[in-house]
């Protein structure tokens, strides 16, 4: 178990719709990360949340926005979904102070995204 | 941006050989490198990283080697057994400030040790 919770696992819905995958890092961490998984395009970095403000951005579509709260967990908003968006959605934190700064990415277990 | 490239896509050994991942990197920048391993339905979990200020870094049967004016690096497991078996991603990101969690991964190695 990484520490890190991510809801829901599974989660099947239709092209257009919208979604949100919600995430709770480790306690401690103030960082968050969103990566998205599949097949063609591998793991990709989407978004960085640090202590409720948005850090690094990657390959997140216009159509995805995120945030992080004030207790630090963060949601993942997908909109106007297409059959591509179909994936496995991680959730990371990762330490960011003292002893801490590994480098390590503590992965949730994920939400498997569907649309039909 | 940074691309990852990783090399082979498919890695078949025998238990107890020797198995090695190579990626390249093109970001001069980079000077972070972690390794992945993701079983198959797991989250992805850190097993070595290194950074560009050390040159070889080994924990057990598993090392990595890190050439930056070549700006690649390498993963070796040594006396392979059946549970290393996964899908193996290397990685490259900045390590300054809060940014070394900005992970370009390269596609992944799988990795099959037959008993």
């Amino acid at each position: 178990d990484s520490g890190v919770t991510q809801t829901p696992k599974h989660l099947i819905t239709a092209t257009g719709q919208r979604v949100t995958l919600r995430c709770s890092p480790r306690s401690g961490d103030l960082s968050v990360y969103w990566y998205q998984q599949s097949l063609d395009q591998g793991l990709q970095f989407l978004i960085q949340y640090y202590n409720g403000e948005e850090r690094a951005k990657g390959n997140i579509l216009e159509r995805f926005s995120a945030q992080q709260f004030p207790d630090l967990h963060s949601e993942l908003n997908l909109s106007s979904l297409e059959l591509g968006d179909s994936a496995l959605y991680f959730c990371a934190s990762s330490p960011t102070s003292g002893r801490a700064r590994t480098g390590e990415l503590f992965f949730g277990e994920g939400s498997r995204l569907t649309v039909l | 941006g940074e691309n990852v490239e990783q090399h082979p896509s498919t890695l078949s050994v025998q238990e107890g050989d020797s198995a090695v991942i190579k990626c390249t990197y093109s970001d001069s920048a980079s000077n972070y490198f972690p390794w992945y391993k993701q079983e198959l339905g797991k989250r992805p979990q850190l097993i070595i990283d290194i950074r560009s200020n050390v040159g070889e870094k080994k924990d057990q049967r598993i090392a990595v080697t890190l050439n930056k004016t070549a700006k690649h690096f390498s993963l070796h497991i040594t006396e392979t057994q059946p549970e290393d078996s996964a899908v193996y991603f290397c990685a490259a990101s900045p390590s300054g400030g809060t940014s070394y969690g900005k992970l370009t991964f390269g596609q992944g190695t799988i990795l099959t040790v037959h008993p």
